[in-house]
């Protein structure tokens, strides 16, 4: 596609719930990156494919989150028994290869009620 | 890991007016990207530029990687420039460590 393109947009879980969001990259980018931005912050590194190998997954704050891209392309970010803490908006980025300008999606907002 | 400080965190324009955004790192880096976040929260790239100078339209910027900073310049503000200005550094990993941006309004 043109862009990245992040869906949903926003997402209301419960405390506990687990939740799936998508990103699906611009086609032909072999670089996938996900960032997680707290409000009034910069966005932070969560983790990094090439293709479909997890290369960095260094920034994932717990092991209740969990990312794959098993076809190199579309990717999901998955929250497990969410809590308070994870309300963010999360970024997907994708760059044609390993160095380069990126190009960001419009994010989904998390809200963890 | 890499420090990335910006400055000055907030800054107001009249509309016509020229800026200056700094970046300063602490370590040396072969990836430097400048972003503008608009209003909406959308992250543009503006530049990759881990050395040298480049240009595009209004805005310009200048990477001097031995001394750790970075400049991004703003001619002839509008107020569709309005928004947070990040600068994020790599320093050969894949990732990107973002400073905490510089808040921009350009007012009429």
């Amino acid at each position: 596609g043109a862009g990245v393109s992040q869906s949903p947009r926003y997402k209301v879980a419960k405390r506990g719930q687990d939740v799936a969001l998508r990103c699906d990259p611009i086609s032909g980018h072999v670089s996938l990156f996900w960032y997680q931005q707290a409000l009034g912050q910069g966005p932070e590194f969560l983790t990094y494919f090439q293709n479909e190998a997890q290369l960095d997954k260094s920034g994932l704050p717990s092991d209740r989150f969990f990312a794959e891209r098993p076809e190199g392309s579309v990717s999901t970010l998955k929250i497990q028994r969410t809590q308070q803490e994870d309300s963010a908006v999360y970024l997907c980025a994708s760059s044609l290869g390993t160095g380069g300008g990126y190009t960001f999606g419009s994010g989904t907002r998390l809200t963890v009620v | 890991g890499i420090q990335v400080e910006q400055s000055p965190p907030d800054l107001i324009l009249q509309e016509g007016a020229n800026s200056t955004l700094r970046c300063n790192f602490s370590d040396s880096v072969n990836n430097l990207q400048w972003f503008h976040q608009n209003p909406w929260g959308q992250l543009i790239n503006l530049f990759y530029i881990p050395s040298g100078t480049k240009q595009n339209g209004r805005l310009s910027a200048t990477t001097v990687a031995t001394e750790r900073y970075s400049l991004l310049y703003i001619s002839s503000s509008q107020t569709t420039d309005s928004g947070v200005y990040f600068c994020a550094v790599g320093g050969g990993g894949n990732k990107l460590t973002f400073g905490t941006g510089t808040q921009l309004k350009v007012e009429l």
